[in-house]
């Protein structure tokens, strides 16, 4: 099993581009999430999806769209990246006993 | 509203214990967790503890669960550099996790 796997892992984007960023899941689990990671602020949850075909807003929405393409993947896209979107992102799956979720590796973004 | 706060840093001596501190704020919480960054990399999960637990010992890992006041800790025994890492804590009062800003462990010689 692979887990949780995110591509790319790197990306420069200059103000106003777009960009998807891709997460996938090997693990059959029905909850995906999206996260970001800025310095000092913990994890903060974007976007998630509870089961395929339905996502919902987390706590930081604004700037981001998602698609729950089918059960094992969920993208996050910028339509039009500021230098505040500058951050690691986080794609996670959940284990539905427990409540316990599984990260992928991140994708650091930076926004010029 | 929701708010877990921990401690942004903690230096010891390897060797020496660790103990990272986290408030949470939701009683409903049924399950409680420890997760470990390391430099560069994801999230992973380190421990849990259920909510009608007070302690429980995983190896060098000591969970201790104060519900009454919503304070929740990690002890690390024998803490090596290879613990050095970024520790969050997060509760569960939904669906979703709620992760406290993280404390960032330097292990020292």
């Amino acid at each position: 099993n692979a887990g949780v796997t995110q591509t790319p892992k790197f990306q420069v984007l200059k103000t106003g581009q777009s960009m998807t960023l891709q997460c996938a899941q090997d693990m059959n689990h029905n909850s995906m999430y999206w996260y970001r990671q800025d310095p000092g602020m913990g994890l903060r949850l974007i976007y998630y999806s509870a089961s395929e075909g339905t996502t919902d807003k987390g706590e930081v929405p604004n700037g981001y769209n998602v698609s729950r393409l089918n059960k094992r993947e969920f993208s996050l896209r910028l339509e039009s990246a500021a230098p505040s979107q500058t951050s690691v992102y986080f794609c996670a799956s959940r284990k539905t006993n427990r409540n316990e979720q599984f990260f992928g590796p991140g994708t650091r973004l930076t926004v010029l | 509203g929701e708010d877990v706060e921990q401690s942004l840093f903690l230096s010891v001596r390897e060797g020496d214990s660790s103990v990272i501190n986290c408030t949470y704020t939701d009683s409903s919480s049924t399950y409680l967790y420890w997760y470990k960054q390391e430099p560069g990399a994801g999230l992973q999960l380190l421990t849990y503890i259920f909510s009608n637990m007070d302690m429980k010992q995983d190896q060098r890992l000591t969970v201790l669960l104060n519900k009454k006041d919503k304070h929740l800790s990690l002890r690390i025994a024998d803490t090596q550099t290879g613990d050095s890492a970024i520790y969050f804590c997060a509760e569960t009062p939904t669906d979703k996790l709620i992760f406290g800003t993280g404390t960032r462990l330097q292990v020292f010689p």
